[in-house]
């Protein structure tokens, strides 16, 4: 079983619009979330890292749910330039304390 | 700002070829890894390092071997190198330890083999 799962979509979205979606992973014992950001032929950057009280940047909400085991993202009106691929990643304990197990992302494309 | 220096954007080679792709981190991370990622199967571990000369194989390391003599770098060897080695490969660090795990990623080499 994979320690995480994303479906790739891709999400096509309104400009303007509101889109989520979600991340699960299989290790209830998880710890360290974090959503990232991969341009198109580019290195994924940290968008940002998901607590138990949930996080807030802007226009971008993540949050964590640890009873069904998922996180989330949530991106409100919608801009051309948030067309990217969005990873999440995990710690799940076999990992140890240094690894993280990443999801294939969720690729989400904004139409004008 | 943690900055992850990757030796080459772009790379060709041929079949058979030995090629070293070289990472450097600047933050005096313990943690380093190398990946490949593909269209459809996302990031795959190749190999990881949580100290200076010591490895640990990833998810796969077939074909692969690393180097780490010094904490700072962390070098990726194809011995013999194959078309299906074409891709894009991305080294990270992190600092280490729990609640450390945040990894940051240099800026990708794509390797073509020909």
């Amino acid at each position: 079983r994979k320690e995480v799962e994303q479906d790739p979509g891709p999400f096509n979205v309104p400009e303007g619009a509101t889109v989520a979606f979600n991340c699960t992973y299989s290790n209830s014992a998880s710890q360290s979330f974090f959503w990232y950001r991969q341009d198109c032929r580019k290195e994924p950057k940290l968008l940002m890292s998901v607590y138990s009280s949930g996080n807030e940047d802007g226009r971008f909400t993540a949050q964590l749910n640890r009873a069904s085991q998922y996180i989330s993202l949530l991106i409100r009106d919608s801009k051309l330039s948030d067309s990217a691929t969005y990873l999440c990643a995990v710690n799940p304990p076999t990992y140890g304390n240094n690894r993280l197990a990443f999801g294939k992302g969720n690729q989400v494309v904004v139409i004008p | 700002d943690v900055k992850v220096t990757q030796s080459s954007r772009y790379l060709v080679k041929r079949t058979g070829e030995k090629v070293f792709l070289e990472c450097v981190q600047d933050m005096d991370h313990e943690n380093m890894f190398w990946y490949r990622q593909d269209p459809g199967l996302g990031l795959r571990l190749i190999y990881f390092s949580y100290d200076v000369k010591m490895k640990e194989k990833g998810d796969i390391p077939e074909g692969y071997s690393v180097s780490r003599e010094k904490k700072e770098r962390f070098s990726l060897i194809l011995e013999s190198a194959s078309t299906n080695q074409t891709s894009m490969y991305l080294c990270a660090s992190s600092l280490g330890g729990a609640g450390d795990t945040e990894a940051f990623f240099g800026q990708g080499t794509r390797l073509t083999v020909v």
